[in-house]
């Protein structure tokens, strides 16, 4: 299995472009969520699905959207990129079914810079 | 929600001595506490975890611990290797609920020197 998988790796926006952060997982998890993990901080939560046709927002949603078609895959959208979306975004899932582990598999991570 | 507080934000330690990172939360229905381990350029990676049923976990070189009634856990790696630097996240959860993300510290830099 390759796991989490996000492309690009990196990526530079000029303010008010918009781009799509890939997510792929091949776990067939139900569960996937995206983070962005500003300099120096946690990671914080922007949205999430329980499984396909199904999302929802986390923390830090605005300014971002996302779409659940398959179980595979989770992009994000960003449609008017501003400087305050620099940040590494992350991508992670996890089965749905409670158990000794709750454990979330994390992608690479996507390095966005918006001038 | 729930708010993780995370101490301390870098640490510095010498090879072969314990790291202790303390991390405190406020949802006293947070039920599930993970610690994962950051890499440079990688994602992070769970290293250890512990539900709200159990006092300590042990794994090796590293160990959790968890206080319910005061809402702190802390994570404990003795003998400490130049490999065990990285940035160590904690964070909780609360399995009851249904998109069960998790809420994350801020981070601590661990530097073990050889």
């Amino acid at each position: 299995n390759a796991g989490v998988t996000q492309t690009p790796k990196f990526r530079i926006l000029k303010i008010g472009q918009s781009m799509t952060l890939q997510c792929t997982q091949d776990m067939n998890h139900n569960y996937m969520y995206w983070y962005r993990q500003d300099p120096g901080m946690g990671l914080k939560l922007i949205y999430y699905s329980v499984g396909a046709g199904i999302t929802d927002k986390g923390e830090v949603p605005n300014g971002y959207n996302v779409s659940r078609s398959t179980t595979e895959d989770f992009p994000l959208r960003l449609e008017l990129a501003a400087p305050s979306q620099t940040s590494v975004y992350f991508c992670a899932s996890r089965l749905p079914v409670a158990g000794e582990r709750n454990e979330q598999f994390f992608g690479p991570g996507t390095r966005l810079t918006v001038l | 929600g729930e708010n993780v507080e995370q101490h301390p934000s870098t640490l510095s330690v010498q090879e072969g001595d314990s790291a202790v990172i303390k991390c405190t939360y406020s949802d006293s229905a947070s039920n599930y506490f993970p610690w994962y381990k950051q890499e440079l350029g990688k994602g992070p990676q769970l290293i250890i975890d512990i539900r709200s049923n159990v006092g300590e976990k042990k794994d090796q070189r590293i160990a959790v611990t968890l206080n319910k009634t005061a809402k702190h856990f802390s994570l404990h790696i003795t003998e400490t290797q130049p490999e065990d630097s990285a940035v160590y996240f904690c964070a909780a959860s609360n399995r009851g609920t249904g998109r069960r993300a998790l809420t994350f510290g801020s981070g601590t830099r661990l530097q073990v020197q050889p």
